[in-house]
């Protein structure tokens, strides 16, 4: 079966450093995603693993291991507009697998 | 960045009439387009796919005679969602894949602005 773990909520201060972690067992992988989504908005697009390693897109990094089928985000330097929910997703053959999605609270 | 466009962004219609949401690929030609949905505090939940010009592929437990999705051209394509109840009201998204990936090393999906629909 299709599987992905994300926490459910987060919470943390506006300039802190977040991590938020994703795990997943699909039948074929070409690739996870991370997606930002705000309350009634479509998700919008914010980093690609495909290989091994980090990907640094300025305040937001993505790691991936693919053999332990684990990925993390990593936001830095936390604004408020950053509280939303953080979609993980894989490509299992050509559609999306979402996970739950965490939903991180940034306060003041 | 390329650009989706769905129609109408909500809608509200009574238990039993049909709903037609447009999705389109404006800047961009679509081969495959995929149908989510999405209910409160929930993550997005796959539909179908659709590539341009065969019959769409349902996830298991989606009706297909229920939700008709046709994708006529390479920007266009159609989710009707018939007899309507309200345990079909929820977030309608949907997302197109570009033809060619272009510059990226990806093929990414672009998201439409979703679709809410509440059935009375």
């Amino acid at each position: 079966g299709q599987n992905i773990d994300q926490p459910t909520e987060m919470t943390a201060t506006e300039g802190a450093i977040v991590q938020i972690n994703c795990t997943y067992q699909t039948s074929g992988f070409n690739g996870l995603f991370w997606y930002q989504q705000h309350a009634g908005e479509a998700p919008t697009f914010l980093s690609y693993n495909v290989l091994d390693g980090l990907e640094e897109k300025g305040r937001f990094s993505s790691f991936l291991s693919r053999s332990k089928g684990y990925s993390y985000l990593l936001l830095k330097e936390l604004q408020m507009k950053d509280s939303a929910s953080y979609l993980c997703a894989v490509e299992a053959g050509t559609a999306l697998i979402f996970g739950k999605g965490t939903t991180l609270s940034v306060s003041s | 960045g390329a650009v989706v466009s769905q129609h109408p962004s909500w809608v509200i219609c009574k238990s039993g009439t049909s709903v037609k949401i447009e999705c389109r690929s404006l800047d961009f030609q679509a081969t495959t387009m995929f149908w989510y949905r999405q209910f409160p505090k929930q993550s997005l939940m796959l539909m179908a796919t659709s590539n341009e010009g065969s019959k769409a592929t349902y996830e298991q437990g989606v009706e297909k005679d229920k939700f008709l999705i046709n994708h006529a051209s390479l920007t266009l394509s159609t989710l009707t969602v018939t007899s309507a109840h309200p345990e079909d009201s929820s977030f309608y998204i949907c997302s197109a894949r570009a033809r060619d990936p272009g510059p990226s090393s990806y093929n990414e999906q672009f998201f439409g602005p979703g679709t809410r629909l509440t059935v009375l």
